[in-house]
């Protein structure tokens, strides 16, 4: 049980485009979802906090414009990196939690996107 | 906010030996400790948690210990195996949200 799902696993695309990850909690209802960044060898770093139903919680230093969050469901969290360019290039992993605090957060697989 | 490290950075064990990693906190109100495993190009697997009012847990070759006065838990792995070769974070919950800690990449050598 506990199953996250991540989509795409990997995206190149040029600089200036537009590109969407998908984040699906398979067999359970995810009260909560987070989204992180991972550059090579370092640890995983928050981004945001997605609620259903309500606007996204942004990190210090995230800009909000620019990591779009949509968390239309109890299954699904999208993160759309608009206009990106080769600074963006990282690993975004996203984790889902069913219930309130002090339950573990389930990650799906990464998504590796590089930006030319 | 809170602060998790984490040590040693890397590990080496012969297979059959045992590994313990070591992470503190910052946070006195943090409550959770989950532990991760993960492999080269995937997200991070819960392996093992603690929460703060037990002092122990182990499943099978794993345990993790916490010791929250001095604010420090750490990880067991016992017989370790070559499959148990990954990056391992620690981490702590503060207010619904995880703080890690910087991984330690573990090698057990056949």
């Amino acid at each position: 049980g506990a199953v996250v799902s991540q989509h795409p696993s990997r995206v190149i695309c040029k600089s200036g485009t537009s590109v969407k990850i998908e984040c699906r909690s398979l067999d359970f209802q995810a009260t909560t979802m987070f989204w992180y960044r991972q550059f090579p060898k370092q640890s995983l770093m928050l981004m945001a906090t997605s609620n259903e139903g309500s606007k996204a919680t942004y990190e210090q230093g995230v800009e909000k414009d620019k990591f779009l969050i949509n968390h239309a469901s109890l299954t699904l969290s999208t993160l759309t990196v608009t206009s990106a360019h080769p600074e963006d290039s990282s690993f975004y992993i996203c984790s889902a939690v069913k219930g309130a605090f002090d339950q573990p957060q389930h990650f799906g697989d990464g998504t590796r996107l590089s930006i030319l | 906010g809170e602060n998790v490290e984490q040590h040693p950075s890397t590990l080496s064990v012969q297979e059959g030996d045992s590994a313990v990693i070591k992470c503190t906190y910052s946070d006195s109100a943090s409550n959770y400790f989950p532990w991760y495993k993960q492999e080269l190009g995937k997200g991070p697997q819960l392996i093992i948690d603690i929460r703060s009012n037990v002092g122990e847990k182990k499943d099978q070759r794993i345990a993790v210990t916490l010791n929250k006065t001095a604010k420090h838990f750490s990880l067991h792995i016992t017989e370790t195996q070559p499959e148990d070769s990954a990056v391992y974070f620690c981490a702590a919950e503060t207010d619904y949200k995880l703080s890690f800690g910087a991984g330690t990449t573990v090698t057990v050598r056949a």
